[in-house]
């Protein structure tokens, strides 16, 4: 085990509404990073938060942002819900910013958008 | 846009067999290259951290080999058994960004 869990495993939703995904990183990272891993794709990068800071960004809408909070535990929300959204989202925690210390990702939560 | 290739998409092999797959990333603005086994219904877990060209790292059965000129990666993995059966992911990450930029993976079954 990882010691990253995510919250909650599956979630049914339909479009237009509002989600939010939750992620606890492992002991001493601060860093957090979020993918979209659609089907037959490999995860792709959607933000990374260095101490409560997004730090990087990928090609997502504004409608996917995020928070990071003092304990470094994170969230991923996404509003206005579109069926492309359907996917597994990972979250990833590493120690520092920018490093290539390696992250350890979670299980993972399955989106399905209706 | 930067893209990671992996290859082949998905392979079977007989328990005992070797193997290995690549991994093509953008030669210029290189950081690392990152290898990931990722079972199903799991947590990818990471295998391999490279950064330097010609590296080579190993882990019991399996190895990798880092190219950054040429912008390629191997991974091997000697003797396969069915507990290796997986997706291996590979992610190159970025030196202006330090982004980690997915391919696709190599899906692997091993056959008893």
């Amino acid at each position: 085990e990882t010691g990253v869990t995510q919250s909650p495993t599956h979630l049914i939703k339909t479009r237009g509404q509002q989600v939010t995904l939750r992620c606890s990183s492992q002991s001493g990272h601060n860093t957090v990073s979020w993918y979209q891993q659609a089907l037959g794709q490999g995860p792709q990068f959607i933000f990374q938060y260095y101490r409560e800071e997004e730090n990087g960004r990928g090609n997502f809408p504004p409608r996917f942002s995020g928070l990071q909070f003092p304990n470094y535990s994170s969230e991923l929300n996404v509003n206005a819900l579109e069926l492309d959204d359907s996917a597994l989202y990972l979250c990833a925690s590493r120690s520092g910013g920018d490093s290539t210390d390696t992250q350890y990702f979670g299980p993972g939560t399955r989106l399905t958008v209706l | 846009i930067l893209n990671v290739e992996q290859s082949p998409q998905s392979l079977h092999v007989q328990e005992g067999d070797s193997t290995n797959f690549t991994c093509s990333f953008p030669s210029s603005n290189f950081y690392a290259l990152h290898w990931y086994r990722w079972e199903t219904a799991k947590s990818p877990e990471a295998l391999f951290v490279m950064t330097l060209n010609g590296d080579e790292k190993k882990k019991g059965r399996i190895s990798a080999t880092l190219n950054t000129k040429e912008g390629y990666s191997y991974l091997y993995i000697k003797g396969s058994q069915p507990e290796d059966s997986a997706t291996y992911l590979c992610a190159y990450q970025d030196s202006g960004t330090y982004k980690y930029i997915f391919g696709t993976g190599t899906r692997l079954k091993v056959l008893a």
